[in-house]
């Protein structure tokens, strides 16, 4: 089965730094690229950030709001995504999800396909 | 960065009825548009990428079209279990960004 299991999150207090995981199976996680998706309580959602797969270099993109402060790596050999979140602030407060973004080749777009079953962080002091 | 901007926010409908939901973009993102299904207190699931390519999975009461700025998502008998957020998404560009989400509830 294809899935994505969350691990990490809680309540943590402004300022501080929380890593939350994320592990992989089912699939050939290397040859995916991983992304963050966070959803604030009651509201939509919100792209965080993501990391190419090696193929495609491994490098990130991050949200402006997190720019600075959130970084994502990942462990091909563990089949594992990280969200490192340092400086958390009040508004960072969400539901954080693990998703695989797929390229479709033949259309040139891509999509979240599969996602974890999410994690909340609570930044409060 | 583009704003996609879904109307309505919500609406009311009934089992067997047909759905439209619309999405709009700030500016021209080819067919670079994807559909999301949320129900409470779980992940989002993807229905349709590439603007009208049905996900693997997914009933084929649902179907989406458009290209350029505006995009639809019809439902085309709405069934129990289709009430939930419906979010529009754009991956033409950097940083990919979600619709405000459509709620469908029961009228």
């Amino acid at each position: 089965e294809v899935q994505l299991v969350q691990s990490g999150g809680g309540l943590v207090q402004p300022g501080r730094s929380l890593r939350l995981s994320c592990t992989a199976s089912g699939f050939a996680f290397g040859d995916y690229d991983m992304t963050w998706v966070r959803q604030a309580p009651g509201k939509g959602l919100e792209w965080v950030g993501f990391i190419r797969s090696k193929v495609y270099g491994g490098t990130t993109e991050n949200a402006a709001s997190v720019k600075g402060r959130f970084s994502i790596s990942r462990d091909d050999s563990q089949s594992i995504a990280y969200l490192q979140m340092n400086s958390l602030q009040i508004d960072d407060t969400a539901v954080y999800y693990c998703v695989r973004r797929r390229r479709f080749l033949r259309y040139g777009n891509d999509a979240f396909d599969i996602w974890g079953q999410g994690t909340m962080v609570t930044v409060s002091s | 960065d583009i704003q996609m901007t879904q109307s309505p926010s919500s609406l009311s409908a009934s089992v067997g009825d047909r759905v439209t939901i619309t999405c709009r973009a700030s500016q021209t993102i080819s067919s670079y548009l994807n559909w999301y299904q949320q129900k409470p207190g779980k992940a989002p699931d993807l229905l349709i990428y590439a603007a009208s390519s049905l996900q693997t999975g997914v009933p084929s009461r649902f179907s989406g079209s458009g290209s350029g700025t505006d995009f639809t998502l019809t439902i085309s008998s709405l069934q129990p279990e289709d009430f939930a957020t419906y979010y529009c998404q754009q991956s033409y560009s950097i940083p990919p960004t979600f619709g405000q989400g459509t709620k469908v509830e029961v009228k």
